[in-house]
């Protein structure tokens, strides 16, 4: 299978403050997602993003496939952005499955 | 809008009792997922499907089994539950293998206790 690493495991930030969490794998993709797990457990979807750079209000990530490793950004970041956001990856001889990283926990104080 | 909806939201079992875990898609999806999650491990594959009737195994799937009768339900089977089965338990729902970049999507979660 792949091997996704994610780092850090844990950031602790302040209100207001900007992050970057990254994402390792192991071999090419052609499916990468970025998942923020909320309090009840839900996994959301943040990015769909295989390659290239995207935006969404205060979260972009980037994927740069070439060099196997994706980036998440928060800016300014808010209380509500507390959780563990996840990276999954995928290829095309792997049925659909996604393979996932262990997570970065992210804690937010007011 | 995309729906992957689990029967249940908390489930308590006792030892020994057979166990069914539901999950429909809305999105005529014909990959599926069951993932369980616990804590410092991360999310693992228990069973996928590709395809109605088709069954692959994940990385953990001694203990579980799966049906997929219907394209839009994937159910996950504890035989014979049992204590390190106390788990959170996560379906994904995904776009067709002709279309194989495409984006998951995942149910509420169920949190099952074994006692």
């Amino acid at each position: 299978g792949i091997q996704v690493e994610q780092s850090p495991p844990d950031l602790i930030l302040q209100e207001g403050a900007n992050s970057t969490l990254r994402c390792n794998f192991s071999d090419s993709v052609n499916n990468l997602q970025w998942f923020h797990q909320n309090p009840w457990g839900q996994l959301i979807n943040l990015f769909y993003i295989p390659s290239g750079t995207k935006q969404n209000g205060r979260l972009s990530a980037t994927t740069v496939a070439t060099e196997r490793y994706s980036l998440l950004y928060i800016s300014s970041s808010q209380t509500t952005d507390s959780g563990v956001y996840f990276c999954a990856v995928g290829r095309g001889s792997t049925l659909g499955r996604l393979y996932f990283g262990r997570g970065t926990q992210l804690t937010v104080w007011p | 809008d995309v729906k992957v909806t689990q029967s249940s939201r908390y489930l308590v079992k006792r030892t020994g009792e057979k166990v069914f875990l539901e999950c429909v898609q809305d999105m005529d999806h014909e990959n599926m997922f069951w993932y369980r999650q616990d804590p410092g491990l991360g999310l693992r594959l228990i069973y996928f499907s590709y395809d109605v009737k088709m069954k692959e195994k994940g990385d953990i799937p001694e203990g579980y089994s799966v049906s997929r009768e219907k394209k839009e339900r994937f159910s996950l089977i504890l035989e014979s539950a049992s204590t390190n089965q106390t788990s959170m338990y996560l379906c994904a729902s995904k776009g067709d293998r002709g279309r194989i970049n495409t984006e998951a999507f995942f149910g509420q979660g169920t949190r099952l206790t074994v006692v």
